[in-house]
């Protein structure tokens, strides 16, 4: 089993849609958690973080469960530039940068 | 302010040849690592160093060297290159967000290795 799972998608919405992307993770000691936005044949960039108890960040909107460790993030309103990959990504400790990312989950928008 | 560099951008290698790709930053942060990306598996962690003159193995270190002798400079050594080793890679070094004390990865834009 995956240590990190997304579903790869392709979502494929149209502009002004509502989306959701989840993600689970196996490790129940895992401490700290993203979502980070991936351009095609560009680097990971982070979109933001996800705290326990929820945040949000415009019309995109993260949710964490520890309790079933689930993390899912909502777009909302999509626009053309959302098209990318969303990578899910946990880390174990807070105070280093070994993450594990999941392979992420394409999301294309349509007009 | 560049952040984070890598060089080269592009390399076509043949099998058993070796090379090094170059990762710096300027922001002086301590922690650097290097992923390589491959479709359908994430970003998976070669290895990472944690200041100067300490590194330590990620999940996938086999086939690579890494040194850290200065905090600017991390580079990733290919020593005999293998078909298996075609990949993406991308170096990053961390920063530290205010509110939660989290470390999250600023990324180099990557360089696109093919070993024929």
């Amino acid at each position: 089993r995956k240590e990190v799972e997304q579903d790869p998608g392709p979502f494929n919405v149209p502009e002004g849609a509502t989306v959701a992307f989840n993600c689970t993770y196996s490790n129940s000691a895992s401490q700290s958690f993203f979502w980070y936005r991936q351009d095609c044949r560009k680097e990971p960039k982070l979109l933001m973080s996800v705290y326990s108890s929820g945040n949000e960040d415009g019309r995109f909107t993260a949710q964490l469960n520890r309790a079933s460790q689930y993390i899912s993030l909502l777009i909302r309103d999509s626009k053309l530039s959302d098209s990318a990959t969303y990578l899910c990504v946990v880390s174990l400790t807070s105070n280093t940068g070994k993450l594990i990312f999941g392979q992420g989950t394409t999301l294309q928008v349509k007009p | 302010n560049a952040g984070v560099t890598q060089t080269p951008k592009f390399q076509v290698l043949k099998t058993g040849q070796s090379m090094t790709l170059q990762c710096a930053q300027d922001m002086n942060h301590e922690y650097m690592s290097w992923y390589r990306q491959d479709p359908g598996m994430g970003l998976r962690l070669i290895h990472y160093s944690v200041g100067a003159g300490i590194t330590d193995q990620g999940e996938v270190p086999n086939g690579y060297n890494v040194s850290r002798s200065t905090t600017e400079d991390f580079p990733l050594r290919l020593l005999s290159a293998a078909p298996s080793q075609t990949s993406v890679y991308f170096c990053a070094s961390t920063t530290m967000l205010p509110r939660s004390g989290a470390n999250v990865l600023t990324f180099g834009a990557g360089s696109r290795l093919t070993v024929l």
